[in-house]
């Protein structure tokens, strides 16, 4: 199964500042997805990022917010811009193989907290 | 995409069968039934993946009725490392290459 590295795996930041978190997997892989999870809460779907293309974002989340970029099939990275308290959240990374049942991992997360 | 609904959260203690049980009314004739398992700060891991009737490993069962509206997981003698949140996912697998939507999950607590 393929294995998934994100960096940081925490970080505290002030507001008005942006964090970038990079997501690394050991296989090829066409998609790539960024979720948040906020405290005590589900997952939510930020956007999807393929390679190649531009990432497709989900209602309430903006590029301008959180700028994805994929330069090869194997990296990703997101940044949380313009931090507020609000964006304190647990951010995942997760990969699609087609290959396997179920097909998708995740990553471990990366918990950042605004103040 | 098929809505779910499951139970919020559960409590069991050392040594029980657990049975999570999912509704999905809306569940697609391609659709198939995924759990997955979250622990604190992970991301959520597959449990197993069912389309019809039962499927077991090494971990869990699944069981689907006939008219797929609905699915049990069942975590046969849980321990306390199986407590954390539970996902019931519907969607057409892993071949469309969709996103995971997730809903509220359950979230399990076993005791000694």
């Amino acid at each position: 199964s393929a294995v998934i590295s994100q960096k940081p795996s925490r970080d505290i930041c002030q507001r008005g500042t942006s964090l970038t978190i990079q997501c690394q997997v050991d296989s090829q892989v066409t998609m790539m997805f960024w979720y948040r999870q906020q405290p005590g809460q589900s997952l939510t779907l930020i956007a999807t990022a393929n390679q190649g293309s531009e990432a497709t974002y989900e209602s309430g989340f903006v590029i301008d917010k959180f700028p994805i970029s994929r330069p090869n099939l194997t990296f990703s990275t997101l940044t949380v811009s313009n931090m507020s308290p609000e964006d304190s959240s647990i951010y995942l990374c997760s990969v699609l193989l087609h290959d396997r049942v179920g097909g998708y991992t995740f990553g471990s997360g990366t918990r950042l907290t605004v103040v | 995409l098929a809505k779910t609904t499951q139970p919020i959260s559960m409590d069991s203690y050392e040594g029980q069968e657990v049975n999570i049980t999912c509704s999905h009314n809306n569940i697609a004739t391609n659709d198939y039934i995924t759990w997955y398992q979250q622990f604190p700060s992970q991301g959520p891991r597959f449990i197993i993946q069912g389309y019809k009737t039962k499927v077991t490993n090494e971990v869990a069962s699944l069981f689907i009725p006939a008219d797929r509206k609905s699915s049990t997981l069942s975590l046969p003698r849980v321990s306390l490392s199986d407590t954390a949140v539970y996902y019931c996912l519907v969607g057409d697998g892993n071949q469309a290459g969709t996103a995971l939507i997730f809903g509220k999950g359950t979230t399990l607590s076993v005791s000694s």
